[in-house]
């Protein structure tokens, strides 16, 4: 059960477009279509952005966007703003009925 | 709505117990397995295990085997998490989160800090 491996900063441009990869194994990121992100402002819980890879919940913007190839998943923010600024976090389903989170990544706006 | 509302912070002694309660309320509650989640100060988040609220025995992260507990108790829709023999290490914020019933949260907690000192 070893944690998804994530870059510990991003940075970008208002307006730019970033991504941020998450790396894991066949275990689990590759194995199964069970990937969720979470953006998490300082003091505050997480706040769930993406789910099953690449579905978006209602109420997040369609600026943020999922995908998967292989054993890597990938959030890609369209458009950074300000307000995107936060600690991103990936997550994944293992096998054995268990679950691993990346070690997390911090989102700066230039 | 749905709630998540998690007992006050904790203070404890090395090589105590802690144990945190997670009260559920506005969906049902046999529908939805909980995660328990940890974040120590600056850190990332730590899994430590899921239960089903139907009673099957919960699932823990190998790294808390032995030392994690999971219950409920459906009388007062409530979750609990016991960890035993504290270090200074367990110092953390601790999240219930509620499953989707697709191995993601769409509900946290809002965390309970212990805190594991001498």
């Amino acid at each position: 059960q070893s944690a998804l491996t994530q870059p510990a900063s991003v940075s970008g441009s208002p307006g730019q477009s970033i991504s941020i990869p998450c790396t894991g194994t066949s275990s689990d990121v590759g194995g199964y279509d069970y990937v969720s992100w979470y953006q998490q402002r300082p003091g505050e819980a997480p706040k769930l952005m993406i789910y099953d890879v690449s579905s978006r919940p209602s109420g997040v913007s369609d600026r943020f966007s999922g995908s998967k190839y292989a054993n890597t998943a990938s959030l890609t923010i369209s458009g950074l703003q300000a307000e995107d600024e936060a600690h991103y976090y990936c997550s994944s389903y293992a096998s054995g009925d268990t679950w691993v989170f990346g070690g997390g990544t911090k989102v700066t706006v230039l | 709505q749905v709630q998540l509302v998690q007992s006050w912070p904790e203070v404890k002694e090395p090589g105590a117990s802690v144990t945190i309660s997670c009260r559920a309320s506005g969906y049902t509650f046999a529908r939805h397995n909980m995660h328990w989640v940890r974040q120590a100060p600056g850190r990332g988040f730590e899994w430590m295990g899921i239960i089903n609220p139907r009673g099957v025995i919960p699932t823990y992260a190998q790294k808390f085997q032995g030392r994690v507990t999971l219950s409920r108790d459906i009388s007062t829709n409530t979750f609990y998490m016991e960890l035993s023999s504290l270090r200074s290490d367990d110092t953390a914020v601790y999240y219930c989160a509620r499953d989707s019933t697709s191995w993601y949260v769409d509900v946290w907690g809002r965390g309970t800090l212990v805190t594991v000192s001498s």
